[in-house]
Formats: structure tokens, C-alpha cells, sequence
């Protein structure tokens, strides 16, 4: 089945730091989506972007809707620990029923 | 409060015997779907369901059945497990609208 690509796979940085991590498919979405997944839970919806070129923020998270409609952008600014955990982006095609997956990008913060 | 229930939270079984994963939501939601967890491949779709009585394959189904005979339970059924289908399963369910699902607390199965 189809997937997006998520990079980085995963990130070690020193708490205060941004954070920046990208998604990016083959095929053109209508949606995109970035959710966070703390260790022994599931995975909880932070940010939803159903515009080309949006820009949308949650507190010190921001994401944007690339204008190609075939990636997106999430940025954390000033890191502090409780940001630890895997960050999932996810899409939906134009007419699609589900959701397609990233791989995720696992965050470590060293305080 | 409104929450998404799965159980068990932890399986260990072995290869052949028959088990199923419980799923429920109190939400009044029509979506609702089932997802695997695995390292380096994130969240994979097994199956979803559109509505009571309407299921349709996501995109690694083999192995796996469903059932929606109520609005609010959707039970994963693994006929006969084997060591391959050892992961971490979510549970999931939405308003019609598909994005803003939300999700299970998560089944960590292992297949002997």
C-alpha cells in the first residue's frame, strides 16, 4: 500500500532547541495530518491542514500544507521534554476513505 | 468520558489459536478502523468500516476479519495467529469525517 516518507527517522537534541520534520508523498493528498504518539499510548491529533500553502499553529507547534499538495512541514520551537515521543504525519487523498502513515520521526530531548 | 476502549492490552498466545482483540467507542462515531504498529513502518491499516455492517479492506488485511454488527464495537479477529502478526494494534474511530480520528490505548499481541 501506499506510504509517505518521513524523515528524519528519528532526532537527539538538547532541550530549548526547534525541531523541524518533513513528509513527503508521490501522489497529491487533500489533507494532511500530524499526530504525536507518547510512549504506551495512542497516537493523539495535533495539527490538521486541509489547504494548500496553510500554515497552522498549536502552541509552539507549527505545520504547514506544502503549495505542491505533496508535503508537509512540522516545527516545534523551544523543546522541552514532555515534546518526547514519535511523530506520525498522515494523509488522505482527494475521494479517500483512510488515512496513509508516515513512519514516523521518534524524539529524544537530552535535558 | 468519551474515549476509545480496546482489551486485551497485552496477548501472548501461540501459533494457530484463535483469538480476538476487542474494540469500542462511545462517540456515536460511523468510522472506525484498525491499525498495526511496527518499527520503522508505522501505522498500517488493516481494515476499516464506513458504517454498521460495512467493512472494507485497508491496506495489510491478510490473516485478519472483522466484524461491525453494532455502531459502537468493532472486534479484530485473528482466525488462526501466527508469529508474523506479533505488533502493537490500534483501534480508531471518527465522525464521518475520516481525519479526526481518534484512537485506542493500544493491544501489544505476541505470537509464539
Amino acid at each position: 500500500g501506499q506510504q509517505l516518507n518521513q524523515s528524519p527517522q528519528s532526532m537527539f537534541i538538547q532541550e530549548g532547541e526547534d525541531v523541524s520534520m518533513n513528509c513527503t508523498s508521490s501522489s497529491i493528498f487533500n489533507t494532511w495530518l500530524w499526530y504525536k504518539q507518547d510512549p504506551g499510548e495512542g497516537p493523539v491529533l495535533l495539527i490538521a491542514l486541509y489547504k494548500a500553502g496553510e500554515l497552522t499553529s498549536n502552541g509552539r507547534l507549527t505545520a504547514q500544507f506544502g503549495i505542491t499538495r505533496k508535503d508537509s512541514f512540522l516545527n516545534i520551537s523551544a523543546s522541552i521534554p514532555s515534546d518526547v515521543g514519535i511523530y506520525f504525519c498522515a494523509g488522505r487523498g482527494q475521494g479517500a476513505q483512510k488515512l496513509v502513515f508516515g513512519q514516523g520521526t521518534r524524539l529524544t530531548i537530552n535535558p | 468520558e468519551a474515549q476509545v476502549t480496546q482489551n486485551p492490552r497485552y496477548l501472548i498466545t501461540v501459533t494457530g489459536k484463535k483469538l480476538t482483540v476487542t474494540c469500542s467507542q462511545n462517540m456515536n462515531h460511523e468510522y472506525m478502523s484498525w491499525y498495526r504498529q511496527d518499527p520503522g513502518l508505522g501505522l498500517r491499516q488493516i481494515y476499516y468500516s464506513m458504517n454498521v455492517e460495512v467493512t472494507d479492506k485497508g491496506d495489510v488485511p491478510e490473516g485478519y476479519k472483522v466484524s461491525r454488527k453494532e455502531k459502537r464495537n468493532f472486534p479484530l479477529i485473528l482466525e488462526s495467529p501466527s508469529p508474523n502478526q506479533t505488533s502493537l494494534y490500534f483501534c480508531a474511530s471518527s465522525p464521518r469525517v475520516v481525519e479526526t480520528q481518534y484512537f485506542g490505548p493500544g493491544t501489544r499481541l505476541t505470537v509464539l
